[in-house]
């Protein structure tokens, strides 16, 4: 079976302030790792992908993510955060094989609100 | 660009009333997945579909039928809506079952009203 565990609902920082979104997951099989972000009114749209090879995993406007085997981790961050980051974040889980071939688990998603 | 199309931005219904969601796919992805995604429980899977004609339950099917008559188009069916059922659905499409390590494109989502 494959989870995932988003620490925090809700996430505020300033403008140019770091940040950092946890996620945790729960896999008995290798992992496949996603962040996706969700503006208003809009459908997801990927950010970043962790399958197979360098843990550290950058993406689309400034996000990276680091995948911790050890901590069952796959955190997202941004070194400075900017008014248009404000949007929801989920972190997701696959796999490619067991029972759940094809299927994405997200988790709860956390929302991040930019103060300028 | 791939674009994943839902039929409605937001919809009113009556309860009881039979719903239509539809789907619509143009990049002849393989498979298919409707999402329902509410507050502070994120997204979660319906039904999902890797071929014509071939369905999937996922975690929360009750209530909930789907058909793929046409690769590109998969339809949410709710039999008898209930309020329950007010939600956002996120319909989305990715290449195909073995490439699990592909995104899924993402429609902008229909959220329904049950009266």
């Amino acid at each position: 079976a494959q989870s995932v565990t988003q620490l925090g609902s809700h996430v505020s920082v300033s403008e140019g302030a770091l940040v950092l979104l946890r996620c945790n997951y729960s896999s008995s099989v290798p992992p496949y790792l996603f962040w996706y972000v969700q503006y208003p009114n809009q459908g997801l749209q990927l950010l970043l992908k962790y399958t197979t090879g360098a843990t550290l995993v950058k993406g689309i406007n400034g996000f990276e993510a680091e995948f911790k085997k050890s901590e069952t981790s796959f955190h997202l961050t941004k070194p400075s955060a900017h008014m248009s980051d404000a949007a929801e974040y989920f972190c997701a889980v696959s796999s490619d094989r067991g029972s759940t071939l094809g299927r994405l688990y997200f988790g709860r998603g956390t929302q991040l609100t930019v103060w300028p | 660009d791939v674009k994943v199309t839902q039929s409605s931005r937001y919809l009113v219904k009556r309860t009881g009333e039979k719903v239509f969601l539809e789907c619509v796919q143009d990049m002849d992805h393989e498979n298919m997945f409707w999402y329902r995604q509410d507050p502070g429980l994120g997204l979660r899977l319906i039904y999902f579909s890797y071929d014509v004609k071939m369905k999937e339950k996922g975690d929360i099917p009750e209530g909930y039928s789907v058909s793929r008559e046409k690769k590109e188009r998969f339809s949410l069916i709710l039999e008898s809506a209930s309020t329950n059922q007010t939600s956002m659905y996120l319909c989305a499409s990715s290449f195909n079952l073995a490439a699990t390590n592909e995104k899924l494109f993402f429609g902008s989502g229909t959220q329904l009203s049950v009266l």
